[in-house]
């Protein structure tokens, strides 16, 4: 298995929400992000998971809540978002956690707040 | 602070090569990074350059110069497939990859 899976691939939630974005892998990467995209934007990273413990945190409002479950599991809460969060979210990981053998990412969540 | 230029947009023709410019600030380098990302899709991981020199591989060669602060993606025997948008990324001794802002390659038949 070589792939990042994330879960949903399209939301649509209220301002007033909880809701929760999924990310699993089974490649034995010990290092896992949440990177958030704008339409013609790069990625912009938000959190760092290194062996399960939150290692960065790039000053993401805390309407954000990751959390790592385990090795292989990576969700993102949600909860009294605004519109303009409205974003592709992905999920990458990688072997190392050093970025050199590249990071794989997940195909996203696409995120609409209304 | 850190900051990555390249250009926002390049158009070549199907069978061309196409280079792609990237120069960059940052503090603790290791290393520089490109991703491919077809519109609607996940970025992909195409290459790695933590030493100064060319990386080949397949139709995909990069380089990068560290002491000018530069890299170049280098594609050859473009194909239409090969459409999207292309990041330069940095690694830096913080373990974090931060993205330059994309270069969108064109590419006429």
């Amino acid at each position: 298995d070589t792939e990042v899976t994330q879960t949903p691939k399209h939301l649509v939630m209220g301002m007033t929400n909880k809701k929760s974005l999924k990310c699993e892998q089974h490649m034995g990467h010990r290092a896992m992000y949440w990177y958030k995209q704008k339409a013609k934007k790069p990625p912009e990273l938000m959190f760092v998971y290194s062996y399960e413990k939150l290692s960065i945190n790039e000053s993401v409002p805390s309407r954000f809540s990751p959390e790592c479950p385990n090795s292989s599991l990576l969700n993102l809460h949600l909860h009294a978002l605004q519109p303009e969060d409205s974003a592709l979210y992905l999920c990458a990981s990688s072997q190392t956690g050093t970025g050199k053998t590249g990071y794989t990412f997940g195909s996203g969540t696409r995120l609409t707040v209304v | 602070g850190q900051s990555l230029e390249q250009p926002s947009e390049v158009t070549a023709v199907e069978g061309a090569i196409v280079q792609i410019n990237c120069t960059y600030q940052t503090s603790g380098f290791y290393g520089l990074s490109w991703y491919q990302q077809h519109d609607g899709g996940a970025p992909t991981f195409l290459s790695y350059n933590a030493l100064d020199g060319l990386e080949e591989t397949g139709r995909f060669s990069s380089f990068l110069s560290r002491s000018d602060s530069y890299g170049y993606l280098l594609l050859q025997e473009l194909q239409m497939k090969d459409s999207a948008s292309y990041f330069c990324a940095v690694l830096n001794r913080d373990d974090k990859i931060i993205f330059g802002k994309g270069t969108r390659l064109h590419i006429l038949p």
